[in-house]
């Protein structure tokens, strides 16, 4: 079964670090560009941050610039999200998704993450 | 960055009867290999997103045949022929044309 398992959220004070973790399964991981999108309690889905299937491009939403960064185990079938100096405005549920041709297919069930002293 | 919009952002119907939502961009989604980078994604209480419709007219596998995408460049339709029950959720258009990969505001269907 194809698959995508996020973790890693939790409570995190202002200023903190966190590092989420995406799981990958039933398909070749390495063959595929990556996403993280991120959905704030009561508002719309955004896009994060994306990586090449070699890991050699990332982009990233101009709010998470210089805070986060994304990354890729093909070996372990991981995606990752360094997560830095967080705001209150980072809180969110986060999704990783499997992306082809610009669709993203595959999204794995969120992991929450909430910043507050 | 490019804006998507969509309308109406809320959109109650009544089952059986159809449904519409327009998505416009405000720049062509026309990519290079002729297709438009332009999806529609469902998204229910308390679920992940589901992709419905990829490169604004094809439907994603396992999408019942009542949904349709139609539009190229900046324009763009979802349509539900029929509306049921399970089809009340929050519907996204995402254009993946270019980073940052942006979201309309989303439109809520909701049933009579």
């Amino acid at each position: 079964e194809v698959q995508l398992v996020e973790s890693g959220g939790g409570l995190v004070q202002p200023g903190g670090s966190l590092r989420l973790s995406c799981a990958a399964s039933g398909f070749t991981f390495s063959n595929y560009w990556m996403s993280w999108f991120r959905q704030a309690p009561g508002k719309g889905l955004e896009w994060v941050a994306n990586i090449k299937p070699d890991g050699g491009e990332k982009n990233y939403v101009d709010s998470v610039k210089g805070r986060f960064t994304i990354s890729r185990d093909n070996a372990k079938n991981s995606l990752s999200l360094q997560m830095n100096s967080l705001r209150a405005e980072d809180s969110a549920v986060y999704y990783c998704a499997r992306s082809s041709g610009g669709a993203f297919e595959i999204w794995g069930q969120g992991t929450v993450v909430t910043v507050s002293s | 960055d490019i804006v998507m919009t969509q309308s109406p952002l809320s959109l109650p119907v009544t089952p059986g009867e159809p449904a519409s939502i327009s998505c416009r961009s405000s720049q062509s989604l026309l990519h290079s290999n002729g297709y438009n980078r332009l999806g529609w994604y469902l998204q229910k209480a308390g679920q992940s997103p589901q992709l419905l419709i990829y490169s604004a007219s094809n439907r994603a596998s396992g999408v019942p045949d009542r949904f349709s995408g139609s539009g190229s460049g900046t324009d763009f339709t979802l349509k539900i022929s029929r509306v049921e029950a399970e089809d009340v959720g929050v519907y996204y258009c995402m254009q993946a044309l270019q980073t940052p990969i942006t979201f309309g505001q989303g439109t809520r269907l909701e049933i009579k």
